[in-house]
């Protein structure tokens, strides 16, 4: 159970251009969910936090207008890289809080390259 | 502020060798540990957790103790396989905004050879 599924899991987009990255939680109510990047041989840095129905929360230094999240429904959040640099070349993982004890399970990520 | 430190990687090891990945924080106040395993190609599982001072967390034949006094929480294997290979990360667990989130180390990659 508590299975996040997340598309594509990887991605090339041309200088300028945006991308959608999806987060699906396939058998239970997201109604948090979190993004991440990670660069390479990194740690995985919290770009922000969603609610679902609410204005995501972004951490410190995170563009909002750069990174656009949405979270309409209870399985369903999405990051769309705006205007899309070299820079935004990276790892991005979702991620989603479950369950009483409030366990996180998390997304395979998506490999974005930005050419 | 709060974060975590492993050790860097990768690590090389013949199978049934004995494993030690280091992770120290810095937190304030007392928050949950975690280690988390990704194999390639998939998302990151939960390995093993502790909650407060002294914990034992343990889970497929890892284990890790959360040590106040050192504020480490090194995760340690008795006998490698090599289907344990994959990146481990260490995390800690912090309140902020009214949220739980995490935060990782930079994860440390394992490798097994038979």
């Amino acid at each position: 159970g508590a299975v996040v599924s997340q598309h594509p899991s990887w991605v090339i987009c041309k200088s300028g251009t945006s991308v959608k990255i999806e987060c699906r939680s396939l058998d239970f109510q997201a109604t948090t969910m979190f993004w991440y990047r990670q660069f390479p041989k990194q740690s995985l840095m919290l770009m922000a936090t969603s609610n679902e129905g609410s204005k995501a929360t972004y951490e410190q230094g995170v563009e909002k207008d750069k990174f656009l999240i949405n979270h309409a429904s209870l399985t369903l959040s999405t990051l769309t890289v705006t205007s899309a640099h070299p820079e935004d070349s990276s790892f991005y993982i979702c991620s989603a809080r479950y369950g009483a004890n409030y366990g996180y399970t998390f997304g395979s990520g998506t490999r974005l390259t930005v050419v | 502020g709060n974060s975590v430190t492993q050790m860097e990687g990768p690590v090389t090891l013949s199978e049934e060798a004995f494993l030690t990945i280091n992770c120290t924080y810095t937190a304030t106040g007392y928050p949950s540990l975690f280690w988390y395993v990704q194999y390639p190609g998939e998302g990151l599982q939960l390995l093993l957790k502790a909650t407060k001072a002294d914990d034992k967390g343990s889970n497929k034949g890892f284990e890790a103790t959360y040590r106040k006094e050192t504020t480490s929480f090194h995760l340690e294997k008795g006998s490698v396989q090599v289907s344990d290979s994959a990146v481990y990360f260490c995390a800690l667990r912090y309140s902020s905004g009214g949220y739980n989130k995490l935060i990782f180390g930079a994860g440390t990659r394992l490798a097994v050879h038979p």
